[in-house]
């Protein structure tokens, strides 16, 4: 089945330093791959996505590259700020999507901590 | 735009109990799906509404089901509750095939859920 992997965390980084959160991912098909961000206290909220190979998905100053060779779906920020704080988690789209709708596997989350 | 809301926000069961969490989508999304996020874990797929019927289900047994209503709005309900039923329970609502074209679900903050 479908599975997304992302980095062991927590991540503690000082603020303008670089982060990078790794994910890799087992599908089959070609399946769409999304960040999404939760905040304290709030929704997840979609960051960013990229629907085929070599597609780079960017907001906010974050970035990820859709990596078909090496299934992998690496989110970066060069210069990360406090307010970057919170969960950040990996998710593909079921690649039989035309049924399944709504359906995201996530990964297990990384906890993002900036410090002033 | 009104945005996903759900309730309960807390609410404490016992074991064999049984519960109902509501949401009501985002204006004009006519497809829910429902999320369980264990602590530290990424959210799991649970189901999806859409016309008020079930539309995909993830490896979530019978006890847990569903309903959708004319306007949209969901419910998600677990008979017999298990101590493992504990978690974060997400809605979100997205318009049908918006998965495969823009990736964006819209979340809810959640109903956690304590069983003891």
């Amino acid at each position: 089945g479908n599975s997304v992997t992302q980095m062991e965390g927590p991540v503690t980084l000082s603020e303008e330093a670089f982060l990078t959160i790794n994910c890799t991912y087992t599908a089959t098909g070609y399946p769409s791959l999304f960040w999404y961000v939760q905040y304290p206290g709030e929704g997840l909220q979609l960051l960013l996505k990229a629907t085929k190979a070599d597609d780079k998905g960017s907001n906010k100053g974050f970035e990820a590259t859709y990596r078909k060779e090496t299934t992998s779906f690496h989110l970066e920020k060069g210069s990360v700020q406090v307010s970057d704080s919170a969960v950040y988690f990996c998710a593909l789209s079921d690649p039989g999507a035309e049924t399944s709708g709504s359906r995201l596997t996530f990964g297990e989350g990384t906890q993002l901590t900036v410090n002033p | 735009e009104t945005g996903v809301t759900q309730s309960p926000t807390h609410l404490i069961k016992t074991r064999g109990q049984q519960v109902t969490l509501r949401c009501s989508s985002q204006s004009g999304h006519n497809t829910v799906s429902w999320y369980q996020q264990a602590l530290g874990q990424g959210p799991q797929f649970i189901f999806q509404y859409y016309r008020e019927e079930e539309n995909g289900r993830g490896n979530f047994p019978p006890r847990f089901s569903g309903l959708q209503f004319p306007n949209y709005s969901s419910e998600l309900n677990v008979n017999a509750l298990e101590l493992d039923d504990s978690a974060l329970y997400l809605c979100a609502s997205s318009l049908p095939g918006q998965i495969s074209n823009t990736g964006e679900l819209f979340f809810g903050e959640g109903s956690r859920l304590t069983v003891l």
